[in-house]
C-alpha cells in the first residue's frame, strides 16, 4: 500500500522565520512527488519533482527531492501571514492514470 | 486558466438521502477525481475516472458511486448518505501522460444529519 507521510504536523512561527517541511513516502514505481498550497479552498499547485538533488524554486519557497531516501523538504524563507496554510505532500506512483496519495497535510500558522 | 467547478460549497443532508455531488472542467482533461478531506488524513481517493464511462476505485469507495458520462463531468453519488460521510469533498482534474499535476475544485462540505 502506497504512504505519504508529512512532518510536522502542525507548525507556529513568526513573522520572518525560516520554515522546513517534510514528506516521506512508500510508493511503488515512483513517478513523482508534488507539493500544494492549501488555504480555505482549492489546493493550489506549488512543485512537482521527478528528479533527484535538483532544487525547485518559486519566490521564498523551494523544494528538493531524494530519491535514495525517498524524502522531499519544502522549505519557506523569510515567511509572512499570508503563508499560513495547510500544506499537502502528494506521490504519482503505481500504474494509474496520475493516481496521488496524499500526506496529511503540514498545518502551518505564521503570525504576526 | 484550467476551471473545475463543484456544483455546491455547502449541503446539508439527511441519513439515508441519495447525495449527488457534481464536479465540472473546462480543459478538457481525461482524468478526473474525487477525493474526501478529513483533519488529521489529509486527502483520501473515492473513485476516478479516465476516460467517459470508465472508472475505478480508489481507496476508499464504500458507500459512494460515480458517473461519468460527458467528458467534462464527473459526479459522485452517495446511495444513502450517512453521518460518517459528513466531509469535505474536492474534485480534481488532470489531462492525460505522464508529468501533469491536478487541478482542484473549491471543495464541497458535506454535512449528513
Amino acid at each position: 500500500e502506497d504512504k505519504v507521510v508529512q512532518s510536522p504536523l502542525s507548525l507556529v512561527v513568526h513573522e520572518g522565520d525560516t520554515v522546513t517541511l517534510n514528506c516521506s513516502y512508500e510508493v511503488t514505481n515512483f513517478r513523482s512527488l508534488l507539493w500544494y498550497k492549501q488555504e480555505k479552498k482549492a489546493p493550489t499547485f506549488l512543485f512537482m519533482l521527478t528528479s533527484s538533488g535538483i532544487e525547485k524554486k518559486s519566490g521564498r519557497l523551494s523544494s528538493i527531492l531524494d530519491k535514495k531516501e525517498l524524502f522531499s523538504i519544502l522549505n519557506i524563507t523569510a515567511t509572512q501571514t499570508g503563508d499560513s496554510a495547510v500544506y499537502l505532500c502528494a506521490v504519482a506512483g503505481g500504474t494509474s492514470y496520475g493516481k496521488l496519495t496524499f500526506g496529511q497535510g503540514t498545518i502551518l500558522t505564521v503570525h504576526p | 486558466d484550467v476551471k473545475v467547478t463543484q456544483s455546491s460549497r455547502y449541503l446539508v443532508k439527511r441519513t439515508g438521502e441519495k447525495v449527488f455531488l457534481e464536479c465540472v472542467q473546462d480543459m478538457d482533461h481525461e482524468n478526473m477525481f474525487w477525493y474526501r478531506q478529513d483533519p488529521g488524513l489529509g486527502l483520501r481517493l473515492i473513485y476516478f475516472s479516465y476516460d467517459v464511462k470508465m472508472k475505478e476505485k480508489g481507496d476508499i469507495p464504500e458507500g459512494y458511486s460515480v458517473s461519468r458520462e460527458k467528458k467534462e463531468r464527473f459526479s459522485l453519488i452517495l446511495e444513502s448518505a450517512s453521518t460518517n460521510q459528513t466531509s469535505m469533498y474536492l474534485c480534481a482534474s488532470r489531462p492525460g501522460g505522464v508529468g501533469n499535476e491536478q487541478f482542484f475544485g473549491p471543495g464541497t462540505r458535506l454535512t449528513v444529519l
